[in-house]
C-alpha cells in the first residue's frame, strides 16, 4: 500500500547547528504535505506545510522542500536549540482522498547543549 | 488556528468497560477527525467526524467498537468500547477548517486498560 516513511528514527544535534529532517513518500497522487513537532505529553503541533506546485517554503528557522521528482520531503530547521528537541513527524494527504493524513513513523531529534 | 482541548487527559480502565473522550474545539470547524498513536508509534486515523451524520471508518476501525458523535461543529466523542489491553493507546482528536489546510491536535487521552 502506500506510505510515508522517514528515511532515519534519530537525529543528534549541536545546538546552533541546522537541522535536516527526511522524509520519503511513495504516493504519487499526494498533493499535500505538512510536518508537526510532537513534544513529550503533548499532541502534534503543526509547525509548516506545502502544496505540491512548490518546491520550498520558508517559515520561522524552518524551511521545507519537496522533490516531487524522487518522492522526498525534508524539514530544515537553522541554528537549532534545545526547545526543538522533539519527534517530527511528516504527513502527507491527496485531494482524491478528501486530504486524510498519513503520517510517517517521526524522527526523534535530540538537541546536545 | 483552532485550539483543542479533549477530556479526560487519561485513565485507567478495567478490561470490557467503555470509555467516552470529549474533544472541544474553540471554533467552528468544518473536519475533525480521531486518531490513535501507539506508544512510541506514529497516528493511524480512526474516523472522520462528521457533523450530524455516522462517522466515516478508515479500515481495521469499526463503529460498534469505536462509536463516534459529532453532534455540532465545535464538540464530538469517542467511545472505546469493551476495552482490551490491546486498546492501550494515545486517542487524539483533530480538527480543521479546510481539508488541505493543516489539521490542529489535541493533547491526546492516554488510555491504560489493565
Amino acid at each position: 500500500g502506500e506510505s510515508v516513511g522517514l528515511h532515519l528514527p534519530t537525529l543528534s544535534v549541536q545546538e546552533g547547528d541546522n537541522s535536516i529532517i527526511n522524509c520519503a513518500y511513495s504516493n504519487s497522487a499526494s498533493d499535500y504535505f505538512i510536518w508537526y513537532k510532537q513534544e513529550s505529553g503533548k499532541g502534534p503541533q503543526f509547525i509548516i506545510d506545502i502544496r505540491s506546485n512548490m518546491d520550498k517554503r520558508q517559515g520561522q528557522r524552518v524551511t521545507v522542500l519537496l522533490n516531487k521528482t524522487v518522492k522526498h520531503l525534508s524539514l530544515q530547521i537553522a541554528a537549532t536549540q534545545p526547545g526543538d528537541s522533539a519527534v517530527y513527524f511528516c504527513a502527507e494527504g491527496s485531494g482524491s482522498n478528501d486530504y486524510k493524513l498519513s503520517f510517517g513513523a517521526g524522527t526523534t531529534v535530540t538537541v546536545r547543549a | 488556528s483552532a485550539v483543542i482541548s479533549q477530556k479526560p487527559s487519561r485513565d485507567i480502565c478495567q478490561r470490557g468497560t467503555s470509555l467516552t473522550i470529549q474533544c472541544q474545539v474553540d471554533s467552528q470547524v468544518t473536519m475533525m477527525f480521531w486518531y490513535r498513536q501507539q506508544p512510541g508509534q506514529s497516528l493511524t486515523l480512526i474516523a472522520t467526524a462528521n457533523q450530524g451524520s455516522e462517522a466515516t471508518y478508515e479500515s481495521g476501525f469499526v463503529i460498534d467498537k469505536f462509536p463516534i458523535s459529532r453532534p455540532n461543529l465545535t464538540f464530538s466523542t469517542l467511545t472505546v468500547s469493551n476495552m482490551s489491553p490491546e486498546d492501550s493507546s494515545i486517542y487524539l482528536c483533530a480538527g480543521g477548517f479546510y481539508s488541505n489546510q493543516p489539521q490542529h491536535f489535541g493533547d491526546g487521552t492516554r488510555l491504560s486498560i489493565l
